[in-house]
């Protein structure tokens, strides 16, 4: 089974509107992590947000916010007022054993989503 | 502020060549440092990882290999390439000590083409 899953090949939304893009992951950890990166077209990988199993709020970091529920196992990415520049492919990714210091240094990707800001 | 350098951008070998790509990380000491491949409109599937100088984990079997001759230098190389080397190749840092929420930070990659 696949560890992490976005559902959604592509997604478009309109300049200034916020868009959800989902990701659930597939874990037996207590401790684990979230994360969420930006590939534009050009390549290089731009980290966006961090989310821990233990952490109580979602994480948020300027026009971006994490809304995770834990029970459901979904960490989906929220971008508010939408700008031309934010279309990219988006990465969910799940490192396990965060803490145990067991070593685990993986992060393991999701296949992406492609999004496309519209004027 | 850290700064983490790969090169080159671009690479085109024929089947059977050697590889060599280098990656650079400054403004940090004792990075864990990572090899990763994007095959084109997929996710990252990572290839190496390293904690220290001369450690070395590979995750995949392939005909790649990796060196890390210093504390912020990592080298992915290849005797004979195959076409199935074709792809994206990143490089990537995170800090080597404290909790697992420390972010890996990417290179801008190689585009790899094999003929």
């Amino acid at each position: 089974a696949q560890k992490i899953t976005q559902t959604q090949p592509g997604m478009f939304v309109q300049e200034k509107e916020a868009v959800t893009l989902d990701c659930t992951y597939d874990t037996s950890d207590q401790s684990y992590g979230l994360f969420w990166y930006k590939q534009p077209s050009s390549g290089e990988m731009i980290f966006l947000i961090y989310q821990g199993s233990y952490d109580e709020q979602n994480a948020t970091e300027g026009r971006y916010s994490l809304n995770f529920q834990k029970a459901r196992k979904s960490a989906n990415l929220v971008i508010s007022a939408s700008q031309l520049g934010d279309s990219a492919m988006y990465f969910c990714a799940m490192r396990e054993r965060e803490y145990s210091g067991a070593g685990s240094y993986q992060l393991t990707f999701g296949k992406g989503t492609k999004l496309s800001v519209i004027p | 502020s850290q700064t983490i350098h790969q090169w080159p951008a671009t690479l085109v070998q024929p089947v059977g060549s050697p590889l060599s790509l280098e990656c650079t990380v400054e403004g940090t000491s004792n990075p864990n440092l990572y090899w990763y491949r994007q095959a084109a409109g997929r996710g990252l599937q990572l290839l190496f990882y390293s904690v220290g100088i001369g450690q070395i984990s590979s995750e995949v079997p392939q005909n790649l290999s990796a060196s890390r001759p210093q504390d912020r230098q990592f080298i992915l190389s290849s005797k004979k390439l195959l076409l199935s080397d074709s792809g994206f190749y990143l490089c990537a840092w995170s800090v080597g000590t404290g909790g697992g929420n420390q972010p890996q930070h990417f290179g801008d990659g190689t585009r790899l083409s094999i003929l």
